[in-house]
């Protein structure tokens, strides 16, 4: 069963705008992760957060993990056409040794 | 050196058909990963592997999905009496050491069962 669920499913923003994502999910977690995918194929890593860090930052991307709200958000700075990709936050858990993915926000970014 | 690499990238066979899907990890990394993937959804975790043995299988969907990684490095998927149910991106992951990290992934087969 899926964990983490993205919001929004969907988003359309101008080249140059920034972009939110938020994930949410149900029970504890050891880490969260963000991917992202072009084209439906192989997933691309973009940021571990761990359950004892509020933020991270990795060039344009900032997440941020709430761990008492049970939620993160992914957030693209000045965007480009080539962002223009499915984000999915997974969450690891503790009492298990997989990860489950959400169902993932569609980005577009228009040039 | 390069990344996780899956064949075959397509397969198309007819329903009630024997198919399987390799995969081959990074060098080293000792956990593997299979997911399923229908359009529009998100990953979903089938199976793992921590060496040769499966640590998790709890989301293999029925006993007609088998996989195994007999020397600790390749994997393969093996899916029985296929159904059109079954089509779907078969992704594979592998990452270092214990479960829960980075993972990296392969392109996935896209599996189309007529």
């Amino acid at each position: 069963s899926q964990q983490g669920e993205e919001d929004p499913q969907a988003l359309s923003i101008q080249e140059g705008e920034n972009a939110t994502m938020n994930c949410s999910y149900k029970t504890s977690i050891n880490n969260l992760q963000w991917y992202r995918q072009n084209s439906g194929r192989g997933l691309v890593h973009l940021i571990l957060i761990r359950s004892n860090e509020r933020e991270k930052h990795s060039g344009r991307l900032r997440v941020t993990l709430d761990t008492s709200k049970k939620s993160s958000s992914l957030l693209i700075t000045a965007s480009r056409a080539a962002d223009t990709a499915s984000y999915f936050c997974a969450t690891a858990h503790y009492n298990n040794n997989d990860m489950r993915f959400g169902a993932g926000t569609r980005l577009t970014v228009k040039p | 050196g390069a990344g996780v690499s899956q064949t075959p990238s397509n397969k198309v066979t007819e329903k009630g058909k024997y198919v399987e899907l390799r995969c081959d990890p990074i060098s080293g990394h000792t956990a593997l990963y299979w997911y399923r993937q229908s359009l529009g959804q998100g990953p979903e975790f089938l199976i793992y592997f921590q060496g040769t043995g499966a640590a998790d299988d709890s989301g293999l969907p029925n006993d007609r999905f088998f996989a195994v990684r007999p020397e600790g490095s390749v994997s393969t998927l093996k899916i029985q009496r296929t159904e059109r149910g079954d089509s779907a991106v078969y992704l594979c992951a592998s990452s270092q050491g214990q479960a829960l990290g980075t993972q990296y992934f392969g392109p996935g087969t896209r599996l189309l069962v007529l």
